[in-house]
């Protein structure tokens, strides 16, 4: 089954304990991303990823680092958490959006993260 | 950075009637997406449109779009309960990302 898998689902941790957000596709997608879900703000793009590699900053890149060491997996790093990263955060993948415009995007179940 | 801007905010109907949001964008985009996110879980595409068409349809789903007026509609035939959900457009343009609205919540009664 094609899909996106994020974990963990649930987290809660304490400011400034580094943490790491997986995720991974099984649908050889070069094109990953992460956003951040926030009540009355949508969606916004965290970073994005379009193959191994190459990685670049969204609309809201502070405070996170990603990596991109393999086709399928895509981590979200936080190395320090404060608070007002308390969020749920989304990965995504998609086909390579380059030259032919974007295509559409599969969608992780989501992680909700609390940071106190 | 956010572009598309659904409207309205929220609508409330009941089974069997017809659901339409509305999306407005500011600049020239490369198609228009639609979709949908269940409470709390990830977001499901519906539709894609491409900016040299003008409508689509997907089953219960009629999508319209007016480059010229830069706005996009989802229509919604025979609403179901389960079709209650935020419906989110999101745009794409020669770039890399898709730019997402705030989304409009839909509560279909039975």
């Amino acid at each position: 089954e094609a899909q996106v898998t994020q974990n963990p689902r649930y987290l809660i941790t304490v400011t400034g304990k580094k943490l790491t957000v997986t995720c991974s596709q099984n649908m050889n997608h070069e094109y990953m991303s992460w956003y951040r879900q926030d009540p009355g703000l949508g969606l916004r793009q965290i970073y994005y990823s379009m193959n191994v590699e190459v990685t670049d900053k969204g609309d809201v890149p502070e405070g996170y680092k990603v990596s991109r060491k393999e086709k399928r997996n895509f981590p979200l790093i936080l190395e320090s958490p404060s608070p007002n990263q308390t969020s749920l955060y989304f990965c995504a993948s998609s086909l390579n959006p380059v030259g032919s415009g974007t295509y559409e995007q599969y969608f992780g179940p989501g992680t909700r993260l609390t940071v106190t | 950075s956010q572009q598309g801007e659904e409207d309205p905010q929220a609508l409330s109907i009941q089974e069997g009637e017809n659901a339409t949001m509305n999306c407005s964008y500011k600049t020239s985009i490369n198609n228009l997406q639609w979709y949908r996110q269940n409470s709390g879980r990830g977001l499901v595409h519906l539709i894609l449109i491409r900016s040299n068409e003008r409508e689509k349809h997907s089953g219960r789903l009629r999508v319209t779009l007016d480059t010229s007026k830069k706005s996009s509609s989802l229509l919604i035939t025979a609403s179901r309960a389960a079709d209650t959900a935020s419906y989110f457009c999101a745009t794409g343009n020669s770039g890399y990302a898709l730019n997402f609205g705030k989304g409009t919540s839909l509560l279909v009664t039975p």
